[in-house]
């Protein structure tokens, strides 16, 4: 079936880095994308990785694609109380994007 | 500014009423899509539409209905609501393909 998986929660110290995982099931997904969900609202794109990228880095964000064990990974670099939120990554398959259950992060101080 | 609108932002209704959800984007997008997200589940597709007259179904479309009758608006109708469909749902829209995409602040909707 078509299942992006996500551990469901993380928790993380303010200051400290966060790394958010997710495996994803379509070996030709051109893009794979990290959505962040704050709360009472709706998804906001955070960042997204071309498929013949191994990495991206944006400012505090870094993304890790490993397409050999189709993993993907959020890394967030000097964790903020702002950046509590739910992670979702997606894939696309068949044109349409498929989310993984989403990674809640908490930061607590 | 463009944007994406939902209606109502929360709704109650009884098993067995039809439903309509609002969606309405400003972003003059041909492809929008309605997603339910419910715990443990994420975000799973109901309907989507690439154009004016298209529409498709997602992986979860028994009991909904969506129609595209112009480039700014897709509602979607629960026929006979059920307590199974009481979920947050959330409609967006992208301009080219279905990866980047444009989240309304969803519709919460209780069937009791």
């Amino acid at each position: 079936g078509e299942d992006v998986e996500q551990s469901l929660f993380l928790s993380v110290r303010e200051g400290d880095s966060s790394v958010i995982n997710c495996t994803y099931t379509d070996s030709s997904s051109t893009y794979l994308y990290w959505y962040k969900q704050e709360p009472g609202a709706g998804l906001q794109l955070l960042t997204y990785i071309f498929s013949n990228m191994d990495m991206k880095q944006d400012q505090r964000l870094t993304v890790l694609l490993n397409k050999k064990d189709k993993h993907l990974s959020l890394r967030i670099a000097d964790t903020q109380t702002g950046d509590s939120a739910i992670y979702f990554c997606a894939e696309t398959v068949h044109n349409k994007l498929i989310f993984g259950a989403g990674t809640r992060l908490a930061v607590h101080p | 500014d463009a944007e994406i609108t939902q209606s109502p932002r929360h709704k109650i209704t009884e098993t067995g009423r039809q439903v309509t959800l609002a969606c309405h984007q400003t972003w003059n997008h041909n492809n929008m899509f309605w997603y339910r997200q419910d715990l443990g589940h994420g975000l799973r597709l109901i309907h989507y539409s690439y154009g004016v007259q298209d529409t498709n179904k997602g992986e979860v479309s028994d009991g909904y209905s969506v129609s595209r009758s112009n480039t700014e608006d897709l509602p979607l109708t629960l026929e006979s609501a059920a307590s199974s469909q009481t979920s947050v749902y959330f409609c967006a829209s992208s301009a080219a393909g279905p990866g980047e995409l444009f989240f309304g602040e969803g519709s919460r909707l209780t069937v009791l």
